[in-house]
């Protein structure tokens, strides 16, 4: 089983819609919980993170962490064309300087 | 945020040459990087964590004799493929920064013929 679990897509939904996507983890011991946003042959680029469990809200992004089910989510409302892009969560087990563990990533596409 | 830049961006090379890319720390001063390495349709991987003034870490997996890493200085890390071989194309990508914020480069598309 990998470490960390992303279903790739591609993800279709039109303008305005809500966007859930989600990530599985196996380790507990991950404590920090990060979504980044990438673009076509770009580098990623950091959407939001969490420390441990809860809720944050970003404007329209708003990412949640359920560690007793290792399950962690990125909302976004109101979904744009410019939200089309792939994203990749990604993990660490903590330490200023860890390492990142990400997921393949799920592509989306918002449609106008 | 920290801006980060990587060169070249798109490089392709016959089969056993080596091909050097370089990642730049713009606006920081960065002791420790690092590199990852993302296949199609996969996820990133990190191959090795650059040390400013000290040898790399590198992953599990990762031959340290084909991927040389050179961080001579805080603002500059350099990634050598030695002897590149076809299934050595992929996307480099550098990032520098702490745990929960991490800064990544455009990345470097590496073809290797």
């Amino acid at each position: 089983q990998k470490e960390v679990e992303q279903d790739p897509g591609p993800l279709s939904v039109p303008e305005g819609a809500i966007v859930s996507l989600n990530c599985t983890y196996s380790n507990s011991a991950f404590q920090y919980f990060m979504w980044y946003r990438q673009y076509s042959r770009k580098g990623p680029e950091l959407l939001m993170y969490t420390y441990s469990s809860g809720n944050k809200e970003d404007g329209r992004f708003t990412a949640q962490v359920d560690k007793s089910s290792k399950y962690i989510s990125l909302f976004i409302r109101d979904s744009q064309p410019s939200d089309s892009a792939t994203y990749l969560c990604a993990m660490s087990y903590g330490g200023s300087q860890g390492n990142l563990i990400f997921g393949k990533g799920t592509k989306l596409s918002v449609k106008p | 945020g920290a801006v980060v830049s990587q060169h070249p961006s798109w490089v392709i090379c016959k089969s056993g040459t080596s091909v050097k890319i370089e990642c730049r720390s713009l606006d920081f001063q960065a002791t420790t990087m690092f590199w990852y390495r993302q296949f199609p349709k996969q996820s990133l991987m990190l191959m090795a964590t650059s040390n400013e003034g000290s040898k790399a870490t590198y992953e599990q997996g990762v031959e340290k004799d084909k991927f040389l890493i050179n961080h001579a200085s805080l603002t500059l890390s350099t990634l050598t493929v030695t002897s590149a071989h076809p299934e050595d194309s992929s996307f480099y990508i550098c990032s520098e920064g702490i745990v929960r914020e991490q800064f990544f480069g455009p990345g470097t598309r590496l073809t290797v013929l």
